[in-house]
């Protein structure tokens, strides 16, 4: 019954490779966010959508790319993998009304590992 | 810019005590605050929120009130169980979340 699955859960990926993060949410929401979690970061937001085909820029956009091909899944690309992008990866999702203002959603973090 | 400062990185407790996790924010209005839970191995969970001045959440014995003097929205517990340990976020919703960097709270049976 959990609403926002991740997959995979974890993966390990050589330097250069493109890897892909999947996220699908079953909570009907308009939101959803890509966060990345280091030791001693906390959480920072990488890429997030409100409309399904549109994505927007967090604050750590670079060397990741977004897709939104419907309400309920939104991926994550990293298209050059390299070894600063190892860490947990978060899915987010929540109601529409302001991306700030409404309760977030995770799912269950994907640990990725760039060797 | 709109940002939230969690003092302490990781507070260490025996069970029964009393826990304050210190949360302070920076945001012009009335901005939504949140206090997170995430668990080894999981993702972040809501804990509750608040969005007005002198506001209380509750969730779980946990409670904070929102203070616009101060601007601060601290975290506290009257008796902790070795059950909740875990790592706490505050957060700050205004044009979108903001969260601050965690603090890790073990406590000891």
């Amino acid at each position: 019954e959990a609403a926002v699955t991740q997959s995979p859960r974890s993966k390990v990926a050589v330097t250069g490779g493109k890897v892909t993060l999947s996220c699908h949410q079953t909570n009907n929401h308009d939101y959803m966010y890509w966060y990345r979690q280091d030791t001693g970061h906390g959480l920072r937001l990488i890429h997030y959508s409100y409309v399904a085909d549109s994505t927007e820029k967090g604050d750590i956009p670079d060397g990741y790319k977004a897709s939104r091909p419907s309400q309920e899944n939104f991926s994550l690309i990293l298209e050059l993998a390299s070894l600063s992008q190892t860490a947990v990866y978060f899915c987010a999702s929540s109601e529409g009304g302001g991306a700030g203002q409404d309760t977030q959603y995770f799912g269950p973090g994907t640990r990725l590992l760039v060797l | 810019g709109d940002s939230v400062t969690q003092t302490e990185g990781q507070v260490a407790l025996s069970e029964e005590d009393f826990l304050t996790i210190h949360c302070n924010y920076s945001a012009s209005g009335y901005p939504a605050l949140f206090w997170y839970v995430q668990y080894p191995g999981e993702g972040p969970q809501f804990l509750f929120r608040a969005s007005r001045d002198k506001e209380k959440g509750s969730s779980r014995g946990f409670e904070a009130t929102y203070d616009k003097g101060t601007t601060s929205f601290h975290l506290r517990k009257a008796s902790v169980q070795e059950s909740d340990s875990a790592v706490y976020y505050c957060a700050l919703g205004g044009n979108r979340i903001f969260f601050g960097d965690g603090t890790q709270l073990v406590v000891k049976p």
